[in-house]
Parts: C-alpha cells; sequence; structure tokens
C-alpha cells in the first residue's frame, strides 16, 4: 500500500499570509493526487484532484502543483473560512490511502 | 444538485454486524459515469478508505476491512449499502458515502454528510 506523509502537522498563519502544504507518497503516483478540505463536524469537500485541477467553484487562490511523490496545496492569501483541515488522497493504486491532514489555524 | 445521505444504527455493540445505507438523490447509482464508495473517520483521526463499487463488476476493498466487508448496490432504490461483520471499539467512527470518479483509482467528488457509529458494551 502506498503510504501518503502530509506536513506539518499543523500550520499556524495569519489571515492574508500564504500557506503551503506537503503531501509525499511513499512510490511513485503520477498525477493521481486529490486534495480535500475539512471542518469540524462536515464532511470532507474535494478541492483538487489530478494534483493541479480545481475542482468546480473552488477560488483561485486555492492552487496544487506536483507529480511523481511530492506535492503541494498552496492557499495564495487565507481567508478565515479556510481555516480547517487539509488531506490528500492518492489513487493511482488500490486500496486508496488517505494523508494523516494538516491542519491549517489562525496564528 | 446530487445529494448522498447514509443512515445506520447509531449505537452498537461488539460483535454485531454493521449495516449502513446511503441514499442518493438528484443522481442515479446506475451511471455509467461515476462509482460510489465509503470511507471512516474515528474521532479526533483522519479518514481510511473501505470499498469503491460500480453498478456491475466487482468492488475494490481495503485489504484492511476485506474480510469483514460487503458492499452492494440496489439502482432499483438508487441506494448503496455497506455491511461490516464482527465489529469492535476499533470500529467506532463516523462512516461516509461519496460518489466516486475512476481514473486508475478513485477520487471522491460529493460526500454524504457521515453517519456517526459507536460501539460499545
Amino acid at each position: 500500500e502506498i503510504v501518503m506523509t502530509q506536513s506539518p502537522d499543523t500550520l499556524s498563519v495569519s489571515p492574508g499570509e500564504r500557506a503551503t502544504l506537503s503531501c509525499r507518497a511513499s512510490q511513485y503516483i503520477g498525477s493521481y493526487l486529490a486534495w480535500y478540505q475539512q471542518k469540524p463536524g462536515q464532511a470532507p469537500r474535494l478541492l483538487v484532484y489530478g494534483a493541479s485541477t480545481r475542482a468546480t467553484g473552488l477560488p483561485a487562490r486555492f492552487s496544487g502543483s506536483g507529480s511523481g511523490t511530492e506535492f503541494t496545496l498552496t492557499i495564495s492569501s487565507l481567508q478565515s473560512e479556510d481555516f480547517a483541515l487539509y488531506y490528500c488522497q492518492q489513487y493511482n493504486n488500490w486500496p486508496l490511502t488517505f494523508g494523516g491532514g494538516t491542519k491549517v489555524e489562525i496564528k | 444538485q446530487l445529494q448522498l445521505q447514509e443512515s445506520g444504527p447509531g449505537l452498537m455493540k461488539p460483535s454485531e454486524t454493521l449495516s449502513l445505507t446511503c441514499t442518493v438523490s438528484d443522481g442515479s447509482t446506475r451511471s455509467s459515469t461515476y462509482y460510489w464508495g465509503w470511507i471512516r473517520q474515528p474521532p479526533g483521526k483522519g479518514l481510511e478508505w473501505i470499498a469503491t463499487m460500480y453498478y456491475s463488476g466487482s468492488p475494490y476493498y481495503n485489504p484492511s476491512l476485506k474480510s469483514r466487508v460487503t458492499v452492494s448496490i440496489d439502482t432499483s432504490s438508487n441506494q448503496f449499502s455497506m455491511k461490516m461483520t464482527s465489529v469492535t471499539a476499533a470500529d467506532t467512527a463516523v462512516y461516509y458515502c461519496a460518489r466516486a470518479i475512476t481514473t486508475s483509482g478513485a477520487y471522491f467528488d460529493h460526500w454524504g454528510q457521515g453517519a456517526l457509529v459507536t460501539v460499545s458494551s
């Protein structure tokens, strides 16, 4: 199984600043990577698929990049509604696996 | 707008069999485009994929759960379901159903709100 490792565990950022979240796969997954956002008490929401394609309606301040084993989700200017948990997920191979998550909190 | 709604028992005892159903609205489980999946999240922890299925063909299962999990689709009622046998406290989690898009594996573009299942004696 492919192990997905996210870093950091927690990211403290001020509103308006840039946030950079990392996700690493234990083996090559091409661009078969998705990012999700989860707020307390809510289901995850798809943000990005194919490593860099934004989901419908996602603001342009979110961008995904990377391929192979190293991936990044960047939020260019954090808004209040962006403080949440973020998960990456690989879908190159079965079983599907998620990273452990990065919490983006207000600094 | 596609909606998914999980329904399940809430509280269970160890060794019982968990049955969950996901009802799909404004979408069809018989779609030739989409798959359907189950994911769970223990309280305060991360996401764990359980299974993904199509309206025809064999489902994909997480090997760590495969011996205890069975999934199925009822296209006539636009629902899909999951059964998990011999539950323990470790199976306490919020269980999500979701629509899956498959290219190689699958990612999930629409999720239900989740159903909390607590296993306790």
